[in-house]
């Protein structure tokens, strides 16, 4: 069983829509989820890490975990063209420790 | 802002030739991290390195692959005799805690 899971897409939305990306993981040991932002041939860009359930904003940007169902979620309101790209979620267990990608879900946002 | 820098972008090799990848970590970090992609596959870990030794390895991470920080800003990843399997993209990332942060990779092409 992989550890992290994610739908690779691809995922197209029309400009302005709310864009819903998702995870699950299955390792309990889990202790805090990240989300990145990769263009292609880029390096991965942190968009979000939160550690504990529940959500978290920034901008237009939510990171929603579930330590209960072992499930991740980042909401993107009014998506733009410029937020196409493959967004990764990955959870680690200890400070300083590796982290654990998942597959990545390529986006592309159409105006 | 500061960033984490890799050099080389790009460096094409023939097998059995040894290669080193270079990275300058942001300064105040105290983790370092090198991770993998091969085209259109899922970033993996492949070494973590914390006070100057390796914390933690991937099973990917044999006896080809070293690490080094020779010095108190670089940080670097050698592979001894490259095979054609280890075209990917490298990626070196650093932490000051849990979040990490990337480079913008060094694709690597062997022949």
């Amino acid at each position: 069983q992989k550890e992290v899971e994610q739908d690779p897409g691809p995922l197209s939305v029309p400009e302005g829509a709310i864009v819903s990306l998702n995870c699950t993981y299955s390792n309990s040991a889990f202790q805090y989820f990240m989300w990145y932002r990769q263009y292609s041939r880029k390096g991965p860009e942190l968009l979000m890490y939160t550690y504990s359930s529940g959500n978290k904003e920034d901008g237009r940007f939510t990171a929603q975990v579930d330590k209960s169902s072992k499930y991740i979620s980042l909401f993107i309101r009014d998506s733009q063209p410029s937020d196409s790209a493959t967004y990764l979620c990955a959870s680690g267990e200890v400070e300083g420790g590796k982290l654990i990608f998942g597959q990545g879900t390529e986006l592309s946002v159409k105006p | 802002e500061p960033e984490v820098t890799q050099t080389p972008s790009h460096q094409v090799t023939q097998m059995g030739q040894e290669v080193i990848l270079r990275c300058v970590p942001i300064s105040n970090h105290l983790y370092f991290y090198w991770y993998r992609q091969i085209l259109g596959q899922k970033v993996e870990f492949l070494v973590s390195f914390y006070n100057n030794e390796i914390s933690e390895k991937s099973e990917i991470f044999d006896d080809q692959f070293s690490v080094e920080r020779p010095d108190g800003s670089n940080f670097t990843l050698k592979i001894r005799s490259t095979k054609l399997e280890d075209s990917a993209m490298y990626f070196c990332a650093s932490s000051y805690a849990n979040e990490l942060f990337f480079g913008e990779g060094s694709r690597l092409t062997v022949l």
